[in-house]
């Protein structure tokens, strides 16, 4: 139980392009849902904290209008990468909890997107 | 502000022995601590949470300890296995305890066979 879905699992584009990535609850409802981003070697950073029905909370730092983030429902979230370039290359990963849950319960995650901008 | 730490260094051990993982942190006195396992190109997976009331958890091969005087947790995986080769990953609960995690930058773990 508990599996994240996370698509695409590899995207190569140009400089310039808006990459969509989904980020969904295959078998539970996710009022919650976490997006990443990990550089090589280094840990996850938290990009943002979505909210099923409301605005996400963005860390300091992350350009809201840079990365656009949606969660319509409770089992999907999107990441939209805006006009993407060479320095957004990176593997994105998204997380989820569990409608219901406590504050000390653990995250799935999804399989990550590695995005490489040319 | 809030730091976690975990050995840079790849740990190399022998099939069949003990691996023994640190995480450190300061600046905070999180009400718990969970450890994932991350393989190349993958999410992290969740496997033990420890909670600040709690010296020890034990799953299977896996033991996790918390110590909130030295504030440490140590992560042990008895009788290791090749397959046990990973980036092992520990978490703390965000400050504003908003189910957000902070996560140490792991510690990679080699069992040769």
């Amino acid at each position: 139980g508990a599996v994240v879905s996370q698509h695409p699992s590899r995207v190569i584009c140009k400089s310039g392009t808006s990459v969509k990535i989904e980020c969904r609850s295959l078998d539970f409802q996710a009022t919650t849902m976490f997006w990443y981003r990990q550089f090589p070697k280094k840990s996850l950073m938290l990009m943002a904290t979505s909210n099923e029905g409301s605005k996400a909370t963005y860390e300091q730092g992350v350009e809201k209008d840079k990365f656009l983030i949606n969660h319509a429902s409770l089992t999907l979230s999107t990441l939209t990468v805006t006009s993407a370039h060479p320095e957004d290359s990176s593997f994105y990963i998204c997380s989820a909890l569990q409608a219901g849950t406590y504050s000390n319960q653990p995250q799935h995650f999804g399989d990550g997107t590695r995005l490489s901008i040319l | 502000s809030q730091k976690i730490e975990q050995n840079s260094e790849a740990l190399n051990i022998q099939e069949g022995k003990t691996a023994t993982l640190t995480c450190n942190y300061t600046n905070y006195s999180p009400a718990y601590l969970q450890w994932y396992r991350q393989d190349p190109g993958r999410g992290p997976v969740f496997l033990l949470l420890i909670r600040e009331n709690e010296k020890e958890k034990r799953k299977e091969r896996l033991k996790v300890t918390f110590d909130t005087t030295l504030k440490q947790s140590l992560f042990h995986i008895t009788a290791s296995q090749p397959a046990d080769s990973a980036t092992y990953l520990c978490a703390l609960e965000g400050t504003d305890s908003s189910y957000k995690l902070i996560f140490g930058s792991g510690t990679r773990l080699l069992v040769r066979p």
